[in-house]
């Protein structure tokens, strides 16, 4: 069935270092790919999201591409801060699914140090 | 603001009571979903509503599980005979219309406690 499957944690950073979170996917057609970010206290946030191949989804200085050849979304960012710190989690919609729930990898927890 | 609510935000009860949660939606979405969280696991999907319709149901969601959407609005979670497997957070989300890349917003979830 789908899945995703998401770099473990903890990482942990220093301020203004660079940012990868692994994610790969296993999913039938062309999925939706998905970060969402949970701060501490926070519900889930969608980070940014990608609907086809070659996509590049950003915000915040966050940035992933849609990699179809190699079935990835990995998360990235230049310079990270403090303020980052929190449980990111890859998700995707699968293609042919018509209820259109999320699937969710197990969530990577990122915390940064100044 | 009027993102997604969820009420309570905390329930702690006795193996074998029932509980009820509460999910608000924003307004004018058409699907709502629940989801459940267990620690160090992402979100799992239990049913999903368009309006008031029910449409789906995960396997993870037992006969002791019931969900209901009168009038396409709230949403309500009722798990009988509670178990302490049924420990866990219990997240709502909406979205506008269900598609493939439309965004779902979470509520800040119900964490469950089974004594």
């Amino acid at each position: 069935g789908d899945s995703v499957t998401q770099m473990e944690g903890p990482v942990t950073l220093s301020e203004e270092a660079f940012l990868t979170i692994n994610c790969t996917y296993t999913a039938t057609g062309y999925p939706s790919l998905f970060w969402y970010v949970q701060y501490p206290g926070e519900g889930l946030q969608l980070l940014l999201k990608a609907t086809k191949a070659d996509d590049k989804g950003s915000n915040k200085g966050f940035e992933a591409t849609y990699r179809k050849e190699t079935t990835s979304f990995h998360l990235e960012k230049g310079s990270v801060q403090v303020s980052d710190s929190a449980v990111y989690f890859c998700a995707l919609i699968a293609n042919g699914g018509s209820q259109g729930n999320l699937i969710f990898g197990k969530g990577t927890k990122l915390s940064v140090k100044p | 603001d009027t993102g997604v609510s969820q009420d309570p935000r905390h329930k702690i009860t006795k193996r074998g009571q029932n509980v009820t949660f509460r999910c608000d939606p924003i307004s004018e979405h058409n699907r709502l979903y629940w989801y459940r969280q267990t620690l160090g696991q992402g979100p799992e999907f239990l049913t999903y509503f368009q309006n008031e319709a029910q449409l789906e149901k995960s396997r993870l969601l037992s006969d002791r599980f019931s969900a209901e959407r009168p009038k396409g609005s709230f949403s309500t979670l009722e798990i009988q005979r509670t178990e302490q497997g049924d420990s866990a957070m219990y997240l709502c989300a909406s979205s506008l219309t269900g598609g493939r890349g439309d965004t779902q917003y979470f509520g800040p979830g119900t964490r469950l406690t089974v004594l």
